[in-house]
């Protein structure tokens, strides 16, 4: 079956260590995005990658990194630099193409203990 | 700045009792409207796409129609497993992929 595969779904980490969540897509789509949610907020997009060994800050980048190195995988690394780091991310992706819908992953919940 | 607001924050609905949910939003130029159902503790599940104002699309219970300036998911006599938070994005024109996401709407329906 074609999809996003995030994991772990649950995270705990220490505060000042860095932790990477992983996000890989089978459905051979281009773009790749990263999101953080917050109870009663929005999706609040951290990176995206349109292309391979390309991607673009978003509207929260700071405190994280993300690299793309192969079109199938996005990791996101949470570092020590994000001051509130406990929330659920959500992975998706989109094909090509002006009218597009983005997919999205099961997310992982982080907790900083 | 491209900003979504959706309203009402909460809904809750008797079962085959009809309403409707608000999305405005506010973007140079729309690309395209997009409504997601969220479920506790999952990823966003995609409904339905909308790019020009006038369109409509219905699937099951659930239509989504769009103007210039908003969109309503209106939903015909909900059944208990309606209940879900409602997202809405919009992508804006010369925003590369970029989604912008409202807060949610959500809804319970009860019987």
């Amino acid at each position: 079956d074609g999809g996003i595969t995030q994991s772990p779904k649950y995270l705990f980490r220490k505060e000042g260590q860095n932790v990477t969540l992983s996000c890989e897509q089978n459905l051979n789509h281009d773009a790749m995005y990263w999101y953080r949610q917050d109870p009663g907020q929005g999706l609040r997009l951290i990176y995206y990658s349109q292309i391979v060994n390309d991607f673009q800050k978003g509207d929260i980048a700071e405190g994280y990194s993300v690299s793309r190195e192969k079109k199938e995988s996005f990791p996101l690394t949470v570092t020590s630099a994000q001051k509130n780091p406990t929330a659920f991310y959500l992975c998706a992706s989109r094909p090509q193409g002006l009218r597009t819908e983005a997919f999205f992953g099961q997310g992982t919940r982080l907790t900083v203990v | 700045e491209d900003q979504v607001t959706q309203s009402p924050e909460a809904l809750r609905l008797q079962e085959g009792e009809s309403s409707s949910l608000n999305c405005s939003y506010t973007v140079s130029g729309l690309r395209g409207l997009f409504w997601y159902r969220q479920d506790p503790g999952k990823g966003p599940e995609f409904l339905f796409t909308l790019y020009s104002a006038g369109e409509e699309k219905e699937k099951e219970r659930l239509k989504a129609t769009l103007t210039k300036k908003e969109s309503f998911l209106h939903i015909t006599a909900p059944k208990p497993e309606d209940s879900a938070t409602y997202l809405c994005a919009v992508q804006a024109v010369g925003t590369a992929s970029k989604l912008t996401f409202g807060t949610g709407t959500r809804l319970q329906v009860t019987l």
